[in-house]
């Protein structure tokens, strides 16, 4: 079964600290990797988007790592921000189907 | 370029009732997808249209449909309304390849009483 799950569920951290949510995955076949920022009572927006050749990605202060093997991805923010606090959600494309699956999201507060 | 758009906004409806909810995508843009986006089971795929054909499809009931215009313009219908069918529906627009980033709207909340 096609599934996306990402951990933490929620996570609180003090503005200026780095952390990385993770993202793993069992959807096959594989054809590329998205982390999306939702803000609440908003659409969610691109943050990245890894194809099966590419281990890293970097938008800002947002890096994106990509591991196929085992499928895992990772979210990395920097120096954080409050503005940082978002949904931020993995989604998976299925190659073949065209299909996007989308994990529940990571749900993060930056407290000052 | 303008972003997506969806009317309306908010939508309040009861049980049985039928609504239909509009997506304007990027212009230029010929991929429109639709998604229900509950806090219980996050984000979920209804259906994709390009160029006036459904071209993928989620797991929905029949109720759920829709359909794309030449100008690219999209509608979903959701037909004889349940209370589980209270949501945030987000449309997102994209060129139409596989690998191309997708553009949400703000979505429409719609409530069913």
């Amino acid at each position: 079964k096609n599934q996306v799950e990402q951990s933490p569920q929620s996570l609180i951290i003090l503005e200026g600290k780095n952390c990385t949510l993770q993202c793993n995955y069992t959807v096959s076949p594989f054809s590329n990797l998205r982390w999306y920022k939702q803000d609440t009572g908003r659409g969610p927006v691109s943050l990245t988007i890894m194809t099966f050749s590419e281990n890293t990605k970097s938008n800002g202060r947002y890096t994106a790592t990509l591991d196929a093997d085992t499928k895992q991805s990772s979210l990395h923010i920097t120096a954080s921000q409050l503005s940082d606090s978002a949904s931020y959600i993995c989604v998976v494309l299925s190659r073949g189907y065209n299909k996007l699956i989308f994990g529940a999201g990571t749900r993060l507060a930056v407290h000052p | 370029k303008a972003g997506v758009t969806q009317t309306p906004r908010y939508l309040i409806k009861t049980r049985g009732q039928q609504v239909t909810l509009s997506c304007s995508p990027i212009s230029g843009h010929r991929s429109v997808s639709w998604y229900q986006q509950t806090p219980g089971q996050g984000l979920q795929f209804l259906f994709e249209y390009f160029s006036e054909t459904q071209r993928n499809k989620g797991n929905f009931p029949g109720r759920f449909s829709g359909r794309q215009f030449s100008n690219s313009r999209s509608e979903m219908n959701v037909s004889t309304l349940e209370l589980g069918d209270s949501a945030l529906y987000l449309c997102a627009s994209s060129p139409g390849g596989e690998g191309d980033t997708q553009y949400f709207g703000p979505g429409t909340r719609l409530t069913v009483l």
